[in-house]
């Protein structure tokens, strides 16, 4: 079992949807958490990081649950640049690890 | 500010060859990743540096892998031989200092083992 676990997907919405995706992790040890986003055949750039009271920025909300051991990451209004895969990653003792990833594709 | 860069982009070689990817971070960032990215998954720790010092390399292979950092700046993965399963994206990141999370990546060097 992945330290990081995350649906694969894809998800396939239409301009203007909202969605969400979760992610959990496994070891409780885990410190902070963060969203990346990395386009198709582009390096993973850093999305919003995850804090305890949930946070938002723009469009997109973020909401940690550390007794069920999860993160989610909310967007709404979604934009067709909005497509990419999305990274769950958790930071444990400074190690950063990556889930798997969650592809998002906005349709028209 | 430059970013995180990588060299070569690309690079293809017959297996049991030798292959080196260099990167330099961006300047004044402590903290020195070496990822490996495969089609469909996230990005895999190799190892960690801070300053000049590998602090994690437990996932990576030693049998073929290496790595170095010399004075704390710019870094090389060498892999001898290649085998054909090390056919992956290699990536290059850099944190300002270890534990922020704000991983800045380089473009990559993807490789391919023929």
């Amino acid at each position: 079992r992945k330290e990081v676990e995350q649906d694969p997907g894809p998800f396939n919405v239409p301009e203007g949807a909202t969605v969400a995706f979760n992610c959990t992790y496994s070891n409780s040890a885990s410190q902070s958490f963060f969203w990346y986003r990395q386009d198709c055949r582009k390096e993973p750039k850093l999305l919003m990081s995850v804090y305890s009271s949930g946070n938002e920025d723009g469009r997109f909300t973020a909401q940690l649950n550390r007794a069920s051991q999860y993160i989610s990451l909310l967007i709404r209004d979604s934009k067709l640049s909005d497509s990419a895969t999305y990274l769950c990653v958790v930071n444990r003792a400074s190690k950063i690890i990556f889930g798997s990833g969650t592809r998002l594709s906005i349709r028209p | 500010e430059a970013g995180v860069v990588q060299s070569p982009r690309y690079k293809i070689i017959e297996k049991k060859q030798p292959v080196a990817f260099w990167c330099n971070p961006i300047s004044g960032h402590n903290t020195l990743y070496w990822y490996l990215q495969n089609l469909g998954q996230g990005p895999e720790l190799l190892i960690r540096y801070e300053n000049e010092e590998a602090v994690d390399d437990s996932q990576l292979p030693k049998d073929r892998f290496s790595a170095e950092r010399l004075k704390g700046v710019d870094s090389t993965l060498k892999i001898q031989p290649a085998e054909l399963g090390d056919s992956a994206v290699y990536l290059c990141a850099s944190e300002r200092q270890t534990g922020t999370g704000e991983l800045f990546f380089g473009e990559g060097s993807r490789l391919t083992v023929l």
